[in-house]
C-alpha cells in the first residue's frame, strides 16, 4: 500500500520568512496529492492540494510543486504568521474520487515565532 | 459547504463498556466515510473505509470486530469500539468526501477508558 513521508518533523521560522516542508510517496498510481492543516485540538483542515496532471499550485501565500517521477512533493509557504502555527500533514491518494482512500504522512509541527 | 458533524466530541467510559461515535454529512450525501484514529502528536491512521450499505473495509493491524462500523445511509456513518481499553483511548475523527477527493473532517471524539 501507499506510505507516505515527511520531513522535516518540527519546524521553527522567524515570522516573515519562509517554510518549505518535503513529502515522498511510494505507490506511482497516487495522483492526488492534498495538504492539511490540524491546530491543536481541531479539526484537520484542506490548505491546498494539487494533482498528478500539475506540476506546480499557488494560493496567495502558499505553494505546492510536485515531482512524479521522483515521486515526492512539497509544500512552501511564504511570509509566514504566528497563525501559521499547526501541524501539516501531507497526504497521497490513488483517485480523488469518494471511494479512494488518502494516507496521510506523520505531519510537521510548524512554530513561526514573532 | 461540506459540513461533517461527529459526537460525542469526549467519552469517557469504564474499561469493558462499549462505546458508540456518530459521524454526520450535513449538507451533502457522502458514499464513502473513512475513520481515523489519531495518538498525541502523530499522524491520523486510517483504520477503515466506511460504503453505504455495505460493509467496511478494514486497514491491515485494526481489528474489525472490536471498531465496529456501520453505514447505514448516506450521511450516517458510526463507530462502536467494543469491550473498550485503556489502550483504545484516543483520538477518533472521521471524514466523507463529496467526490472530489478532498475529504471534510467531523470535529473528532476523544475517547478516554478508565
Amino acid at each position: 500500500g501507499e506510505n507516505v513521508e515527511q520531513h522535516p518533523s518540527t519546524l521553527s521560522v522567524q515570522e516573515g520568512d519562509s517554510a518549505v516542508i518535503k513529502c515522498t510517496y511510494s505507490d506511482s498510481a497516487s495522483n492526488y496529492f492534498p495538504w492539511y492543516k490540524q491546530e491543536l485540538g481541531k479539526r484537520p483542515q484542506l490548505i491546498i492540494d494539487i494533482r498528478s496532471n500539475v506540476g506546480e499550485k499557488k494560493d496567495q501565500r502558499i505553494a505546492v510543486t510536485l515531482n512524479k517521477t521522483a515521486k515526492h512533493f512539497s509544500l512552501h509557504i511564504t511570509e509566514t504568521q504566528p497563525e501559521d502555527s499547526a501541524v501539516y500533514f501531507c497526504a497521497a491518494s490513488t483517485g480523488g474520487t469518494s471511494y479512494d482512500k488518502v494516507i496521510f504522512g506523520p505531519g510537521t509541527s510548524l512554530s513561526v515565532i514573532p | 459547504g461540506a459540513v461533517v458533524s461527529q459526537h460525542p466530541s469526549r467519552v469517557i467510559c469504564k474499561s469493558g463498556t462499549s462505546v458508540k461515535i456518530e459521524c454526520r454529512s450535513l449538507d451533502f450525501q457522502a458514499t464513502t466515510m473513512f475513520w481515523y484514529r489519531q495518538f498525541p502528536k502523530q499522524s491520523l491512521m486510517l483504520m477503515a473505509t466506511s460504503n453505504e450499505g455495505s460493509k467496511a473495509t478494514y486497514e491491515q493491524g485494526v481489528e474489525k470486530d472490536k471498531f465496529l462500523i456501520n453505514h447505514a445511509s448516506l450521511t450516517l456513518s458510526t463507530l462502536t469500539v467494543t469491550s473498550a481499553h485503556p489502550e483504545d483511548s484516543s483520538f477518533y475523527i472521521c471524514s466523507a468526501s463529496k467526490g472530489t477527493g478532498e475529504l471534510f473532517f467531523g470535529e473528532g471524539s476523544r475517547l478516554t477508558v478508565l
